[in-house]
């Protein structure tokens, strides 16, 4: 079974902070795929970042960065220098690696408040 | 950017009544989902569809829903009498045959009074 979880529920920063998202996952197949997901008050799902599970390498992109770890089954989430408009709901999904255009699972979610 | 557009953005409708919600996919996209999300819940899988039947299904997607394509841009969820726990968010996704990468319109949200 697929299950993702983001013990965080809610965060508040004051802009320009750095703030780490977690996300923790259980599968039991050894290719998978994960995702970060941007949900802003107006309600739409915004596709952040994806990260297949044979490659850790961690990335930055512009001032996102995340660190997958499959030793933990982590793949936290990292916004350096936040702004009032990365204010949102931010959820990590997986995506099973047997069986192509499969679902997603998602997690809980986390609100992240960035203050001015 | 080509991008899902789903309508009507909102809709308000009385228990018992059907409903039909619909979705416009990404032109080149053959893979269609619905989702779900209850207020201030996690998004909750429903049901994808491609080559016009449904590929999987969720314990959600009951016999109350339906999904269809009646041509060739549309993909529908219909909620043939809706209760009062239908009320939710609901989005529609696509993607590419063989791609991971889900891509969301911008939901309806569903009330049911």
């Amino acid at each position: 079974a697929q299950k993702v979880t983001q013990a965080q529920t809610e965060i508040s920063v004051v802009e320009k902070e750095d703030v780490t998202l977690d996300c923790v996952y259980e599968t039991r197949d050894t290719t998978y795929y994960l995702f970060w997901y941007k949900q802003p008050p107006s309600g739409e799902l915004v596709f952040l970042i994806r990260r297949n599970s044979f490659d850790e390498q961690n990335e930055i992109s512009g001032r996102y960065s995340w660190n997958f770890q499959k030793s933990t089954s982590s793949f936290n989430f990292t916004i350096t220098a936040s702004q009032v408009v990365d204010s949102a709901v931010y959820f990590c999904a997986l995506y099973p690696g047997t069986g192509a255009n499969s679902k997603l699972t998602f997690g809980k979610g986390i609100t992240l408040s960035v203050r001015p | 950017e080509p991008e899902v557009t789903q309508t009507p953005s909102h809709q308000v409708t009385q228990m018992g009544q059907e409903v039909i919600l619909r979705c416009v996919p990404i032109s080149n996209h053959l893979y269609f989902y619905w989702y779900r999300q209850i207020l201030g819940q996690k998004v909750e899988f429903l049901v994808s569809f491609y080559n016009n039947e449904i590929s999987e299904k969720s314990e959600i997607f009951d016999d109350q829903f339906s999904v269809e394509r009646p041509d060739g841009s549309n993909f529908t969820l219909k909620i043939r009498s809706t209760k009062l726990e239908d009320s939710a968010m609901y989005f529609c996704a696509s993607s590419v045959v063989g791609e991971e990468t889900q891509y969301f319109g911008p939901g309806t949200r569903l009330l049911v009074l």
